[in-house]
């Protein structure tokens, strides 16, 4: 079975500052990690995702995240955090051996409020 | 740049009624899933289709759904009763057979009176 975790239901920070959201995940194989936003009344956009290679992948926006096999984490962050990164975000996690549908399992989400 | 599609964006129907919620996946993907995200709880996946049939589904998933591919174009999820536990928001995605990354689509909200 794959999970994932974010343990803050909010992160607040300061327009300007850096930002990290927290992701934790639990698969049997390999993962293949991801990330999406969703603002409000709108569906889920992909941000980023590590598949293999480098631990650090780059994304949308500015945003990147650092894959930690040890840790079995997958944090996303910002070095300068913008009003209008305001959102919902959420980690999601496929473990490499499922091939059948490839199916996400989502964490329980992250609200980020960017604060002037 | 193309975009996953989904009608209506919201549904309300009474308990016991079926409602067909409707999607139009991106015109080069092959695979295809829908998600649901009660709400204030976590996106949940119900169902992937490839090659015109189911190729995994989640428990959430009973005899009361189904998935149909009725033409070339559309992807479509019915719920043959509805049930006052089936309202949430329900989003479609798509993904190629040559990348990992789903795209979803803006969702449709189910209310279930």
């Amino acid at each position: 079975a794959q999970s994932v975790a974010q343990p803050e239901d909010q992160v607040n920070v300061a327009e300007g500052n850096p930002l990290t959201v927290k992701c934790t995940y639990s698969v049997s194989g390999n993962p293949y990690l991801f990330w999406y936003v969703q603002y409000p009344n709108r569906g889920l956009q992909f941000l980023l995702k590590y598949i293999t290679g480098d631990n650090l992948v780059k994304g949308s926006y500015g945003f990147e995240a650092e894959f930690n096999k040890s840790q079995t984490s997958f944090h996303l962050k910002k070095p300068s955090a913008l009003v209008s990164d305001s959102a919902l975000y959420f980690c999601a996690v496929r473990d490499m051996r499922n091939n059948a549908g490839n199916m996400l399992t989502f964490g329980g989400g992250t609200r980020l409020m960017v604060k002037p | 740049e193309p975009e996953v599609t989904q009608t209506p964006s919201h549904q309300v129907t009474q308990m016991g009624q079926e409602v067909i919620l409707r999607c139009v996946p991106i015109s080069n993907h092959l695979y295809f899933y829908w998600y649901r995200q009660i709400l204030g709880q976590k996106v949940e996946f119900l169902v992937s289709f490839y090659n015109n049939e189911i190729s995994e589904k989640s428990e959430i998933f009973d005899d009361q759904f189904s998935v149909e591919r009725p033409d070339g174009s559309n992807f479509t999820l019915k719920i043959r009763s509805t049930k006052l536990e089936d309202s949430a928001m329900y989003f479609c995605a798509s993904r190629p057979d040559w990348a990992d990354t789903q795209y979803f689509g803006p969702g449709t909200r189910l209310t279930v009176l």
